[in-house]
């Protein structure tokens, strides 16, 4: 099946600093890939995605990137704030099933 | 107000003891999906169902049972057969063949006592 993997486990960054999170994913059959943001004992929700058929999309501070041949996307978070301040999975859905990252804690310090 | 319900939001159960934990969607979803968490852990799926009356199995079935009577309910049996199950739980839905947004509902915590 598929195999996706997350770093860093941790990131800490001063406030109004970029913030870049990494995932690899094994198969290349994965056609879509969110990114979801899970504040401490509250659900995961949605924040951006991309499909397999595009690079890159952005929206305000937060964007993605996606290397089909590589099998590496990432999420880029810039002018950090302390509410942005959670934990953070990205996914790879193949036929409808969504395999998770391991996460990673974003602390931006004030 | 449309989305996933599920309940208890915190459940207290004894070694041995079978448990079951609901989930209801109003969101018309045909697909749904069962996830546990654990601290520093990813979402790891345990069972999820396409369309009523078929379920298949994830990663981490061994030890839970769900059933799909109902187009908006997947519950989640945790029995007495699974070995560690303090965890987090989430049910999550979705419109299947569009490769789509999983909903989450707001999660069970389960802890063996």
């Amino acid at each position: 099946g598929e195999n996706v993997e997350q770093h860093p486990s941790t990131l800490s960054v001063q406030e109004g600093d970029s913030a870049v999170i990494k995932c690899t994913y094994s198969d290349s059959a994965s056609n879509y890939f969110p990114w979801y943001k899970q504040e401490l004992g509250k659900r995961p929700q949605l924040i951006i995605d991309i499909r397999s058929n595009v690079g890159e999309k952005k929206d305000q501070r937060i964007a993605v990137t996606l290397n089909k041949t590589a099998k590496h996307f990432s999420l880029h978070i810039t002018e950090t704030q302390p509410e942005d301040s959670a934990v953070y999975f990205c996914a790879a859905s193949i036929f409808n099933k969504f395999y998770f990252g391991s996460g990673t804690k974003l602390n931006v310090k004030p | 107000d449309g989305g996933i319900t599920q309940s208890p939001k915190y459940l207290f159960r004894k070694e041995g003891q079978n448990v079951t934990l609901s989930c209801e969607q109003n969101l018309n979803h045909d697909a749904m999906y069962w996830y546990r968490q654990d601290p520093g852990q990813g979402l790891r799926l345990i069972y999820y169902s396409q369309i009523v009356n078929d379920f298949q199995k994830g990663d981490i079935a061994e030890g839970y049972s769900v059933s799909r009577e109902k187009k908006e309910s997947f519950p989640l049996t945790v029995t007495s057969a699974q070995k560690n199950p303090t965890a987090f739980y989430l049910c999550a839905s979705s419109v299947p063949g569009r490769a789509g947004e999983l909903f989450f509902g707001e999660g069970s915590r389960l802890t063996v006592l």
